[in-house]
């Protein structure tokens, strides 16, 4: 079945350092892919997306392109702020209509001033 | 409300005993879906309302949990003979439709605690 891993936490860096969380993913065809966020106290919400190869999706600073060849969907962010601070979330939704998410296991981020 | 909301926010249960966990999804969303985490896991599916659609139960865990939906409204996740293994954040989320390309807004979740 499909499957999503994504590295272990926690990360802790200084602010306005240089950010990767690394995630691989196991599915047939082409899913889409995601990456989710969680505040502290706060619900998950998504962060950025990308919904076919070579597809870049972006926000709030952070990248992540959808590599086929690697089967890979890396989070990215040049210079990081104490208020990204959360866990990260990496998951698939199936090609089709279907759109239960699988996730990783979540990648807890520190950030120091 | 402007999301999803849930309830309880939390619940402390003995083993044994039945629960029910609601969640109000955000109004005009057609689909639904329940996931669960575990400490120190990633979030797992566990079902899926779409419309008036027959639901996708494939992620539910055993025959002692299941979910109803009221047409595009309230879901209630109910836990029949709790066990310990069965603590977790509950999350509920919904989307306008269910396909890959809606995002699901996700509730606050309700941590069920099983002593």
């Amino acid at each position: 079945g499909d499957s999503v891993t994504q590295m272990e936490g926690p990360v802790t860096l200084s602010e306005e350092a240089f950010l990767t969380i690394n995630c691989t993913y196991t599915a047939t065809g082409y899913p889409s892919l995601f990456w989710y966020v969680q505040y502290p106290g706060e619900g998950l919400q998504l962060l950025l997306k990308a919904t076919k190869a070579d597809d870049k999706g972006s926000n709030k600073g952070f990248e992540a392109t959808y590599r086929k060849e690697t089967t890979s969907f890396h989070l990215e962010k040049g210079s990081v702020q104490v208020s990204d601070s959360a866990v990260y979330f990496c998951a698939l939704t199936p090609t089709g209509t279907a759109s239960k998410l699988t996730f990783g296991t979540g990648t807890r981020l520190q950030v120091t001033l | 409300g402007a999301g999803v909301s849930q309830s309880p926010s939390n619940k402390v249960t003995e083993k044994g005993k039945d629960v029910e966990l609601r969640c109000d999804p955000i109004s005009g969303h057609t689909a639904l879906y329940w996931y669960r985490q575990r400490l120190g896991q990633g979030l797992e599916f566990l079902i899926y309302f779409q419309g008036n659609s027959a639901p996708d139960k494939s992620g539910l865990p055993s025959d002692r949990f299941s979910a109803e939906r009221t047409g595009e409204s309230v879901s209630t996740l109910t836990i029949q003979r709790t066990q310990q293994e069965d603590s977790a954040v509950y999350l509920c989320a919904s989307s306008r439709a269910g396909n890959s390309y809606n995002e699901q807004f996700f509730g606050p979740g309700t941590r069920l605690t099983v002593l």
